[in-house]
């Protein structure tokens, strides 16, 4: 079946270390995004890639950056500079330009830094 | 810019209640609609979408009816249960736009 599969479930951290969230799909999907959910605030754009070798920033891109040199693949790298990484993250890809898709997500990474 | 209104939650209901949680949203041009639901440690799950005006999605019991009129998609069950205790998000994609808009999510707890 496909699906998107991301990995670890579960990422503890020290504070100053740079740490990197896979994010995987198989449903030849063009477009991919990154999320972050903290308790009671809802989903926040990270950032997001709408065709290989491309991506933008979202609303909350600071301290995060990414590559996309595969189509099955966005991996999000946490850097020391964020400020607060400890979250929920969530990757979701959605199939190709019109706005009749939804958004499929991953079972996300709960990051934990101290 | 677009924009998504959740009622607050929880919302707190007992099993076989009927259920209703309101979306309202402002956006250019005819955008879809959707509705997700994640279920505890878990991503988000599309429940049901409507693409036009006056659309009715549906699944699982579920509905929500695209309303132009009132820029609305309220989603609605006749009788819950315990199993749908969850948090619904409302999103839309306006047309031309790859950036999905998603409401702040409301929690759903169903008592037996």
């Amino acid at each position: 079946d496909g699906g998107i599969t991301q990995s670890p479930k579960y990422l503890f951290r020290k504070e100053g270390q740079n740490v990197t969230l896979s994010c995987e799909q198989n449903l030849n999907h063009d477009a991919m995004y990154w999320y972050r959910q903290d308790p009671g605030q809802g989903l926040r754009l990270i950032y997001y890639s709408q065709i290989v070798n491309d991506f933008q920033k979202g609303d909350i891109a600071e301290g995060y950056s990414v590559s996309r040199e595969k189509k099955e693949s966005f991996p999000l790298t946490v850097t020391s500079a964020q400020k607060n990484p400890t979250a929920f993250y969530l990757c979701a890809s959605r199939l190709g330009q019109g706005h009749n898709s939804p958004l499929h997500f991953g079972n996300g990474t709960r990051l934990t830094v101290t | 810019g677009d924009s998504v209104t959740q009622m607050e939650g929880p919302v707190t209901l007992s099993e076989e209640a009927f259920l209703t949680i309101n979306c309202t949203y402002t956006a250019t041009g005819y955008p879809s609609l959707f509705w997700y639901v994640q279920y505890p440690g878990e991503g988000l799950q599309l429940l049901l979408k409507a693409t036009k005006a006056d659309d009715k999605g549906s699944n699982k019991g579920f509905e929500a009816t695209y309303r132009k009129e009132t820029t609305s998609f309220h989603l609605e069950k006749g009788s819950v249960q315990v199993s749908d205790s969850a948090v619904y998000f409302c999103a839309l994609v306006s047309g031309g736009s790859y950036i999905p808009t998603f409401g702040r999510g409301t929690s759903l707890i169903v008592h037996p």
